[in-house]
């Protein structure tokens, strides 16, 4: 399996509610990524862990909450987000942090918040 | 720190056309680089990506980029496109040393292929 996979494909939601993003991989990677793409710009990056622990957080803010309960999976815990935050969320993994960098990225999630 | 340049936003082509994609990094380290394609409302795939040894490279649907260190260059070309070839291209860049965690993409290019 050489997929990452990510769920929900879209997703709305309002200003109070509390969701979560999924993202699944089975490759054996080790580091997995959270990135925040909006419209006609590239990504820009999170959230990195790597071996399940939080590595590098991107100075997000707290309304965003990564967890990794296993080496497979990654979480975004959402609440309270602003309508600024609509984006394409996108997740992508690695072997490791060290070699070469290559990252495999999964499909993303739309994210619209009203 | 790495920094990636696309001097192109949006280039436009017919199909069948040959098409090159320009992408200029500055980095005070070696470098790996990457070429990755977004089809619209799609995820990133990987296109080619340059870490050592021979300068050209090669993807599978015949997309070439070529690694000039003394240009600090990665340009990606295709000798002739078509319709789905159509998409967002981005070039990033990474150290090749210690914990090289980050990716540095570059704006983007929006390549728009018409009949």
């Amino acid at each position: 399996d050489t997929e990452v996979t990510q769920t929900p494909k879209h997703l709305v939601m309002g200003m109070t509610n509390k969701k979560s993003l999924k993202c699944e991989q089975h490759m054996g990677h080790r580091a997995m990524y959270w990135y925040k793409q909006k419209a006609k710009k590239p990504p820009e990056l999170m959230f990195v862990y790597s071996y399940e622990k939080l590595s590098i957080n991107e100075s997000v803010p707290s309304r965003f909450s990564p967890e990794c309960p296993n080496s497979s999976l990654l979480n975004l815990h959402l609440h309270a987000l602003q309508p600024e935050d609509s984006a394409l969320y996108l997740c992508a993994s690695r072997p490791g942090l060290a070699g070469s960098n290559e990252q495999f990225f999964g499909p993303g999630t739309r994210l619209t918040v009203l | 720190a790495q920094s990636v340049t696309q001097l192109d936003s949006q280039v436009p082509v017919f199909e069948e056309a040959p098409v090159e994609l320009r992408c200029n990094y500055s980095s005070s380290v070696s470098v790996y680089l990457f070429w990755y394609v977004q089809y619209p409302n799609q995820g990133l795939q990987l296109l080619l990506k340059y870490l050592s040894g021979s300068t050209l490279v090669e993807s599978i649907n015949g997309f070439e980029a070529e690694f000039n260190k003394s240009q600090t260059s990665f340009h990606l070309r295709k000798p002739s496109v078509h319709i789905s070839d159509t998409a967002e291209y981005f070039c990033a860049v990474s150290g090749s040393g210690g914990s090289n965690y980050k990716l540095t993409f570059g704006k983007g290019t929006l390549l728009t292929v018409n009949p």
